[in-house]
């Protein structure tokens, strides 16, 4: 099925490590941004792309690395994970050249955990 | 600032029973958007509002967007068990597209 894909859906790093989490898309779209999720405080923007070779930051966007080297794929990286990075992490995608309805597809998510 | 105040917080209710929550801010929007995300997985759109006072019918939600734009609302009737989740207000820039989203609802249905 087309949509967004995120690997891997589990992960747990000690801190210090560093890490990639992965997210492909397969529908062509332009915008890809990458959000955590938090409880109580909702989904905050980390990163976001809006096309290959083009990104920008977001509201959390300390301590993490994007790049958008294609299309389709868009890879968060963690340079030194720290526990207040446990989070689950989403990644989404949506064509900007849509009217104002068009939705964002979200992938499922990967949760990180930071020992 | 929290840009999209969302009420209730969180929301249990027993089968059957009819529910409303809401999205509220100062500014005004060209659209909003309501999302709902079960546990596990991504928010999947449910609808987009774009016109003041505009009312939108997906099945048993009702969305409607306040005639200023700075407010909506989902009512849900004879909720069941699989409307259980987190329902998401959310705007889209203009100009860069990003997507804010709201703290959420959080709705739980008791069979």
């Amino acid at each position: 099925n087309a949509g967004v894909t995120q690997t891997p859906k589990f992960q747990v790093l000690k801190t210090g490590q560093s890490m990639t989490l992965q997210c492909a898309q397969d529908m062509n779209h332009e915008y890809m941004s990458w959000y955590r999720q938090d409880p109580g405080m909702g989904l905050r923007l980390i990163h976001y792309s809006v096309g290959a070779g083009i990104t920008d930051q977001g509201e959390v966007p300390n301590g993490y690395n994007v790049s958008r080297s294609t299309t389709e794929d868009f890879p968060l990286r963690l340079l030194s994970a720290a526990p207040s990075q446990t989070s689950v992490y989403f990644c989404a995608s949506s064509s900007p050249w849509e009217p104002a309805g068009y939705g964002y597809t979200f992938g499922s998510g990967t949760r990180l955990t930071v020992v | 600032t929290q840009l999209l105040e969302q009420s209730p917080q969180f929301l249990s209710i027993q089968e059957g029973e009819n529910l409303t929550v809401y999205c509220n801010s100062s500014s005004v929007f060209s659209s909003l958007q309501w999302y709902r995300q079960e546990p596990g997985e991504g928010p999947v759109l449910l609808v987009t509002v774009v016109t003041g006072g505009e009312v939108k019918k997906l099945k048993r939600l009702t969305f409607q967007f306040g005639d200023a734009r700075k407010d909506s609302s989902l009512h849900i009737t004879a909720a069941q068990p699989g409307d259980t989740g987190l329902y998401l207000c959310a705007f889209r820039g203009g100009s860069n597209y990003k997507l804010t989203f709201g703290k959420g609802t959080l709705l739980t249905v008791n069979p």
